[in-house]
């Protein structure tokens, strides 16, 4: 059974870098089926897609964050990583990794879900 | 850039009802590209529904997908108690760069 697990730093300071790891077990990261993404949550509000990676290293960005992230993969660790630069405490939310489905037949959705971790943007 | 919209933002309804949400977008959205999330506090999002009316993987057959074009439905046809959360809908836009986005949700709460 896939698993997705989020770690990284809980506590971030104000314009510092947001570093987190999502570690894939049961399955392998280098499908072609699959894009691996992370998603966030601010306190109390909804859903935010911040980015997707393919196996194959291609990356795709939310346009309004596009210019502050980097995500990145690694293969013989089956990993995949967040960096998010120049942080305020608008950036303070539960960041989430997730599966995709996608093939030539189509969008299968983000099926596989981390537990989500919460990162505070603090002095 | 598509923008989703979703109502009511609260439906309060109670057990045994039906519940009835609904996703719009701002443009025409492929029906194989709509999705439908469950999420009840402190858990991460649930997959529900993929291509507007596909259950996944172990989702109940009371759960229903439909729509087409911008206008699109997730039917809870007898609410379960576990069912009270909230719901998204996500579009996945496919043309070169990807991206998803993703509906405010619509809170189901016990009446």
């Amino acid at each position: 059974q896939l698993q997705l697990q989020e770690s990284g730093p809980g506590l971030v300071k104000p314009s510092e870098t947001l570093s987190l790891t999502c570690t894939v077990s049961g399955g392998s990261i280098s499908s072609s089926s699959y894009y691996w993404g992370w998603i966030r949550q601010p306190p109390g509000k909804g859903l935010e897609w911040i980015g997707s990676i393919y196996y194959s290293g291609s990356t795709y960005y939310n346009p309004s964050l596009k210019s502050r992230v980097t995500i990145s993969v690694d293969t013989s660790k089956n990993q995949f990583s967040l960096k998010l630069s120049s942080v305020t405490a608008a950036d303070t939310a539960v960041y989430y990794c997730a599966r995709t489905v996608v093939t030539p037949f189509g969008y299968y959705g983000m099926d596989v879900w981390g537990q989500g971790t919460t990162v505070t943007v603090s002095s | 850039e598509i923008v989703l919209t979703q109502s009511p933002g609260t439906l309060s309804l109670s057990p045994g009802e039906r519940a009835t949400l609904s996703c719009r977008a701002s443009q025409s959205v492929s029906s194989s590209y709509l999705a439908w999330y469950q999420q009840k506090p402190g858990q991460a999002p649930r997959l529900l529904i993929y291509g507007a009316s596909s259950r996944a993987t172990g989702i109940p057959d009371r759960f229903s997908g439909s729509g087409s074009g911008t206008d699109f439905t997730l039917t809870i046809s007898r609410l379960e108690p576990e069912d009270f959360a909230v719901y998204y809908c996500q579009q996945y836009g496919s043309s070169p760069p990807i991206f998803f986005t993703f509906g405010p949700g619509t809170k189901v709460d016990i009446k």
